[in-house]
């Protein structure tokens, strides 16, 4: 089975911080995935990335960044953080190309004081 | 327009009953098609694909149909273990990219016993 790993299930930060979301795949997928998902808004991309050291924005990149230095792993950076980041946030990897279904994390649910 | 539009619910149906969800989408360059299944406070999980000719999984029979772009989800014999969100899930988005999904907000289910 595909297991991807969120560093964190609970997250609460300050406003102004700079925060980071871990997430490792185990399947060596190509393609990996960030996610946040509010209520009434469904699952909205922010960043996906294909190989190693590449990242494209999806639907709500601002105030994030991303960072994939190493094929199982993708980072989502808050460089500093607001109230309106409060959200679930998914991470989610899938094989090589395109056409195939996601497999999530767990969510690591992230308040913003 | 949203790019993947459910109804929201909720169904509220009793145990046993047949249920069916419908999904349409604004993408006429899709090619793969899922339903994922989301129970409360946990992340989405992949349901089944959905096929051009239609295709089963015990219970449950998704269907597609392109011209109208038009997807469907029909289950049989609903289980209390049945209620969940329903999302409906297309390839392609915003980025132009075939690795991207892209997501409705979900139908809300809850099987009554």
């Amino acid at each position: 089975d595909v297991k991807v790993t969120q560093s964190s299930r609970y997250l609460v930060k300050r406003t102004g911080e700079k925060v980071f979301l871990e997430c490792v795949q185990d399947m060596d997928h190509e393609n990996m995935f960030w996610y946040r998902q509010d209520p009434g808004l469904g699952l909205r991309l922010i960043y996906f990335s294909y190989d190693v050291k590449m990242k494209e924005k999806g639907d709500i990149p601002e105030g994030y960044s991303v960072s994939r230095e190493k094929k199982e792993r993708f980072s989502l950076i808050l460089e500093s953080a607001s109230t309106n980041q409060t959200s679930m946030y998914l991470c989610a990897s899938s094989p090589t190309g395109g056409y195939q279904p996601q497999h999530f994390g767990d969510g690591t649910r992230l308040s913003i004081l | 327009r949203k790019e993947v539009e459910q109804d929201p619910g909720p169904f509220n149906v009793p145990e046993g009953a047949t249920v069916a969800f419908n999904c349409t989408y604004s993408n006429s360059a899709s090619q793969s098609f899922f339903w994922y299944r989301q129970d409360c406070r946990k992340e989405p999980k992949l349901l089944m694909s959905v096929y051009s000719s239609g295709n089963e999984d015990g219970r449950f029979t998704a269907q597609l149909n392109r011209a109208s772009q038009y997807i469907s989800l029909l289950i049989r014999d609903s289980k209390l273990s049945d209620s969940a969100t329903y999302l409906c899930v297309v390839n392609g988005g915003s980025s132009g990219s075939a690795r991207q999904l892209t997501f409705g907000s979900g139908t809300q289910l809850t099987v009554l016993p």
